[in-house]
């Protein structure tokens, strides 16, 4: 089964409006998450690194104040696209990492999100 | 600063013919190297991976993939393809403990014909 669950798996919005996208960890309680963009025929660019309980650490070129993210919880972090503009219409995708411990190495996905921006 | 070189940007195979993918990644440590495959409007799901000892490293699906450290290389192969093999499969390097931090290579497209 689903390891990650995310969140609308696809969503249309009007420009300037804020969209939110869920990725939980289902398995297992998650520290660290992260978000990845993909456009299309585009490998997948690491976006920022969310920490729960802590400020998400974002990759260079990234606007922190137009990507907002929040991990309030060990199983939840979302990603808020703010004031979205086309140019941000994009594949989105989130990634768990499982706690040190646990013995698995392995990253994993969710499903992704489609977002659109009209 | 670790990259990941996928050389073909589409590879189209005939159904029961075999399948290389090439990778080469530049990482001034060892390498942790991920292969992912992903459906069109999928996530990704992860093929193989490899840390350490043996450099012939099977995933699933059939699939199995070599690692090179002379060549800085990772390829991945297929015996004999299946029409269900036709996604975009991505190479990913990771730094330090397992895959905290992925760099991924651009794809490339696999088409299957019959």
């Amino acid at each position: 089964g689903a390891v990650v669950s995310q969140h609308p798996s696809w969503v249309i919005c009007k420009s300037g409006t804020s969209v939110k996208i869920e990725c939980r960890s289902l398995d297992f309680q998650a520290t660290t998450m992260f978000w990845y963009r993909q456009f299309p025929k585009q490998s997948l660019m690491l976006m920022a690194t969310s920490n729960e309980g802590s400020k998400a650490t974002y990759e260079q070129g990234v606007e922190k104040d137009k990507f907002l993210i929040n991990h309030a919880s060990l199983t939840l972090s979302t990603l808020t696209v703010t004031s979205a503009h086309p140019e941000d219409s994009s594949f989105y995708i989130c990634s768990v990492l499982p706690p040190r411990g646990q013995g698995s190495t392995e990253a994993f996905f969710g499903q992704g999100t489609r977002l659109t921006v009209v | 600063a670790q990259s990941v070189t996928q050389p073909d940007i589409h590879i189209t195979v005939s159904e029961g013919a075999s399948l290389e993918l090439r990778c080469n990644y530049s990482y001034g440590a060892t390498p942790y190297l991920f292969w992912y495959v992903q459906s069109p409007g999928q996530g990704l799901q992860l093929l193989l991976k490899y840390f350490s000892g043996d450099t012939l490293v099977q995933g699933i699906k059939g699939f199995e993939a070599e690692f090179k450290r002379s060549q800085s290389s990772f390829n991945l192969r297929k015996p004999s393809v299946h029409w269900s093999d036709a996604a975009e499969y991505f190479c990913a390097v990771g730094a330090n403990f397992g895959n905290e931090k992925l760099t991924f290579g651009t794809g490339t497209r696999l088409t299957i014909i019959p």
